[in-house]
């Protein structure tokens, strides 16, 4: 089973602010990496999908990118919408994994 | 528009039998390249999948949890039925039901949840 770690578990920024959480995997399994955003009592909605490509409606201030086995979601120019859980999550193996979650709190 | 809405108990008891349904609009689960899934949060924790069914009716199970987990589906209700058996105050969790669009597709669109608790 792949692990998916992300770092850190809880940031918190000013909005503006530019943002970066990383997972990283303990196995190989190509790009089918994607992001998630869960705000409080809301079912998950993706971000981006296969490490870096963009989805439609999504705000062009959500990248994403891929270095090796580290994985990175990024929010240029954070707003107070942003205030959310982030999961990583990993459909290039199965079982299907997700990571803990990291917490972005708005100051 | 594709919308999906999961239905089911909100109570079950220690040890007995979790069914939940999943009702798909807009799309038919026959549609080549579509999969779906069940996911679980307990509250205040991450998500974790357990289940996917395919339009060829193949289907994949949590490892862990495999021995008491089934996936099915009625096509000619556009529905996916989830059950997962001796349930047990752990497993009081939202169970969400996701679709993906082929193999290695992310969750594009999901379902509200359901919250289940589990109590005697």
């Amino acid at each position: 089973e792949i692990v998916l770690t992300q770092f850190p578990d809880f940031q918190s920024v000013t909005p503006k602010e530019k943002v970066t959480i990383t997972c990283r995997a303990s196995q190989s399994f190509g790009s089918s990496l994607h992001w998630y955003q869960q705000k409080p009592d809301q079912s998950p909605k993706l971000l981006i999908k296969d490490a870096s490509q963009s989805i439609s409606g999504v705000p062009s201030r959500f990248s994403g990118s891929r270095s090796g086995a580290d994985f990175t979601l990024t929010i240029n120019s954070l707003g107070a919408e942003d205030a959310a859980v982030y999961y990583c999550h990993q459909t290039g193996s199965l079982p299907y994994t997700f990571g803990q979650g990291t917490k972005l709190e708005i100051k | 528009q594709v919308t999906v809405r999961e239905s089911g108990p909100a109570l079950v008891k220690p040890t007995q039998t979790l069914t939940l349904t999943c009702t798909f609009s807009g799309v038919s689960l026959s549609t080549s390249g579509m999969c779906v899934s069940w996911i679980r949060q307990p509250p205040g924790k991450a998500l974790e999948w357990l289940a996917r069914i395919d339009w060829d009716d193949d289907k994949y199970y949590n490892t862990s949890l495999k021995t008491r987990l089934t996936i099915s589906k009625d096509t000619s209700k556009n529905q996916v039925v989830f059950t997962m058996t001796n349930m047990d105050p752990v497993d009081t969790a939202t169970y969400y039901c996701a679709r993906a669009i082929g193999t290695n597709g992310p969750f594009d669109i999901w379902g509200q949840g359901t919250m289940v608790t589990v109590s005697s």
